[in-house]
């Protein structure tokens, strides 16, 4: 079946440093790829996405690309901020078309950042 | 309102009760989803429904729990003679398309502890 695999936390960077969050993930067909972000007593919200192979989704300084051939869907991010302080969460779907109903999500990495 | 509201934040019962837990999603969203997480894991995917129609409700674990939408608004997922394993965090979301295409948008989550 689907599954995603998140690079284990916590991660602990220095504000300006670079970060990258490793995700690979196994699927059948072709998923549609996406990070959420949950910040601290909030609900998850979607950073980024991505629906086909070499696609690459950008939001807040934050980018990933879609990579077919190495399965993955890493995060990276050039300068970090106290307020990136949160948990990010790899997944995707199961559809088709790009719909995002039905996701797997990666167990979540936890990110500190310290000015 | 603002975003998707969940109630209540915390329950904590007894084992063999029942709970009801509450989803208030977005106004005018069409879409609406359950997920659990358990700790330290990504959220799993419970059932989903468009409108007032249940379209999926495969992630379901068991005849213990159900859920509906009458009216294709106010969400209710309720889990009958709760069991210790049921403990986790339920989370609610809504998205404004259909069939579950688009943006999801998540609330706080309620989180249950069965004693």
């Amino acid at each position: 079946g689907n599954s995603v695999t998140q690079m284990e936390g916590p991660v602990t960077l220095s504000e300006e440093a670079f970060l990258t969050i490793n995700c690979t993930y196994t699927a059948t067909g072709y998923p549609s790829l996406f990070w959420y972000v949950q910040y601290p007593g909030e609900g998850l919200q979607l950073l980024l996405k991505a629906t086909k192979a070499d696609d690459k989704g950008s939001n807040k300084g934050f980018e990933a690309t879609y990579r077919k051939e190495t399965t993955s869907f890493h995060l990276e991010k050039g300068s970090v901020q106290v307020s990136d302080s949160a948990v990010y969460f790899c997944a995707l779907d199961r559809g088709s078309g790009g719909s995002n109903y039905k996701l797997t999500f990666g167990k979540g990495t936890l990110l500190t950042v310290n000015p | 309102g603002a975003g998707v509201s969940q109630s209540p934040r915390y329950k904590v019962t007894k084992r063999g009760q029942d709970v009801a837990l509450r989803c208030d999603p977005i106004s005018g969203h069409v879409s609406l989803y359950w997920y659990r997480q358990a700790l330290g894991q990504g959220p799993e995917f419970l059932t989903y429904f468009n409108y007032e129609a249940q379209q999926d409700k495969s992630g379901l674990p068991n005849d213990r729990f159900s859920a509906e939408r009458p009216e294709g608004s106010i969400s209710t997922l309720t889990i009958q003679r709760t069991e210790q394993r049921d403990s986790a965090m339920y989370r609610c979301a809504s998205s404004l398309a259909a069939r579950g295409a688009g943006k999801l948008f998540f609330g706080s989550g309620t989180q249950l502890s069965v004693l």
